[in-house]
């Protein structure tokens, strides 16, 4: 399979918990980006890398959330003291430069109980 | 900030019928994507727009950027049951963000 993957698909937790993300990105893509989606809303940008390099974070992404591309491959994002608020499909997408098509992965679906 | 905005959310049809969906920015955009997102699935890129007023067909689907390229639309001839998803315009912000409009979730009935 030489599309975006995601792990795990589906999380469930308990408020107050740390909950992390993977995403492989395919190979040859070096850049990376984070996003939420909620029903009945489009993606919500968080993140953005560029290689290893973070380049841009939106609002969203409060302090407790950070992400992380450590040798411009895989990337996670981990949630610290989760909220029942953080409960969405968190996607993650990559392409190979700012023209080219943005390939999504399935997505991690996260539940705070 | 910039927003994207759809309509309708939520179109119904019967098979065979037309569709579209429109799409509205409040700034104008350097480009617009779109993309379909079926039932349980994830985001799947359709085609990107680049030139005011640029005209796109693929099969049944035509989409056009409007000439202050600050709108978008979406049309379906025929509806076929396999349309059935959510269908998102996307514009960019400056910088690299991709703005995703809130979609237009279309149903088919045979």
């Amino acid at each position: 399979d030489t599309g975006v993957s995601q792990n795990p698909r589906h999380k469930i937790t308990k408020r107050g918990q740390n909950v992390t993300f993977r995403c492989d990105p395919i190979s040859e893509h070096n850049r990376l980006y984070w996003y939420r989606q909620t029903l009945g809303q489009g993606p919500e940008f968080l993140t953005y890398f560029q290689n290893e390099a973070q380049l841009e974070k939106s609002r969203l992404l409060s302090d407790r959330f950070s992400a992380e591309r450590p040798k411009g491959s895989f990337s996670t994002l981990e949630i610290q003291r989760t909220e029942q608020g953080d409960s969405a499909m968190y996607l993650c997408a990559s392409r190979l430069s700012r023209g080219d098509t943005q390939y999504f992965g399935p997505g991690t679906r996260l539940t705070v109980l | 900030g910039q927003q994207v905005m759809q309509i309708p959310q939520y179109q119904h049809v019967q098979e065979g019928e037309d569709f579209t969906t429109y799409c509205n920015s409040s700034t104008t955009l350097s480009n617009i994507q779109w993309y379909k997102q079926r039932p349980g699935g994830h985001p799947v890129f359709l085609i990107q727009l680049v030139k005011s007023g640029e005209v796109k067909k693929q099969k049944r689907l035509t989409f056009q950027f409007g000439e202050a390229k600050k709108n978008s639309s979406l049309h379906i001839t025929a509806t076929q049951t396999t349309d059935v998803g959510t269908y998102f315009c996307a514009g960019f912000q400056a910088g690299t963000a991709l703005i995703f409009g809130k979609g237009t979730t279309l149903s088919v009935s045979s």
